[in-house]
């Protein structure tokens, strides 16, 4: 099996950088996933990362690090709207289909 | 504009009784998923399906049914042998299976 391990909660505030940790344990690691979501709504496709080093988006960039079973999700310049909740998912194991870790909910407060 | 319906946004469920959820999608995806969300977990895969009239068991597929009679559809039935249906239910798909996941807007299943 797959271990997926996220902070459960993390508060930041509006204007400021925070970045999401998701640690795992798998044997072979095929992708990252992160995924948004606002509660009671879909997640919606963030970042998906299979080979080292970072990868930006704008306000968002996600890292990779597969000899440490690391990856990180840095939000800039945030907004109150970046309040939800932020899934890592990894894929593995001759799967294509991810496996969730728990969630991490970020709190913006002005 | 291409998506994922999911319906109803909200349902109850008496016990002993079976309750279908629908989920349609028009982006011309061949795999399509279930999984269910509850507080504090990660989603966690009920069924899902690479094909049309093909589809296989995830993480928790005890008390739950689906068919995959059209491309565009995926439903989902939750049983009377689900004992803890209470949840918040997501349909996906994915244009194959190496693409990523496009969730619909989700499903929260009560008992009454």
């Amino acid at each position: 099996g797959q271990n997926i391990d996220q902070p459960t909660e993390m508060t930041a505030t509006e204007g400021a950088i925070v970045q999401i940790n998701c640690t795992y344990q798998t044997s072979g690691f095929n992708g990252l996933f992160w995924y948004q979501q606002h509660a009671g709504e879909a997640p919606t496709f963030l970042s998906y990362n299979v080979l080292d080093g970072l990868e930006e988006k704008g306000r968002f960039s996600s890292f990779l690090s597969r000899s440490k079973g690391y990856s990180y999700l840095l939000l800039k310049e945030l907004q109150m709207k970046d309040s939800a909740s932020y899934l890592c998912a990894v894929r593995a194991g001759g799967s294509y289909i991810p496996t969730f870790g728990r969630g991490t909910s970020l709190i913006v407060h002005p | 504009d291409g998506g994922i319906t999911q319906s109803p946004k909200y349902l109850f469920r008496k016990e002993g009784q079976n309750v279908t959820l629908s989920c349609e999608q028009n982006l011309n995806h061949d795999a399509m998923y279930w999984y269910r969300q509850d507080p504090g977990q990660g989603l966690r895969l009920i069924y899902y399906s690479q094909i049309v009239n093909d589809f296989q068991k995830g993480d928790i597929a005890e008390g739950y049914s689906v068919s995959r009679e059209k491309k565009e559809s995926f439903p989902l039935t939750v049983t009377s042998a689900q004992k803890n249906p209470t949840a918040f239910y997501l349909c996906a798909s994915s244009e194959n299976t190496n693409e990523k996941l496009f969730f619909g807007s989700g499903t929260q299943l009560s008992v009454l």
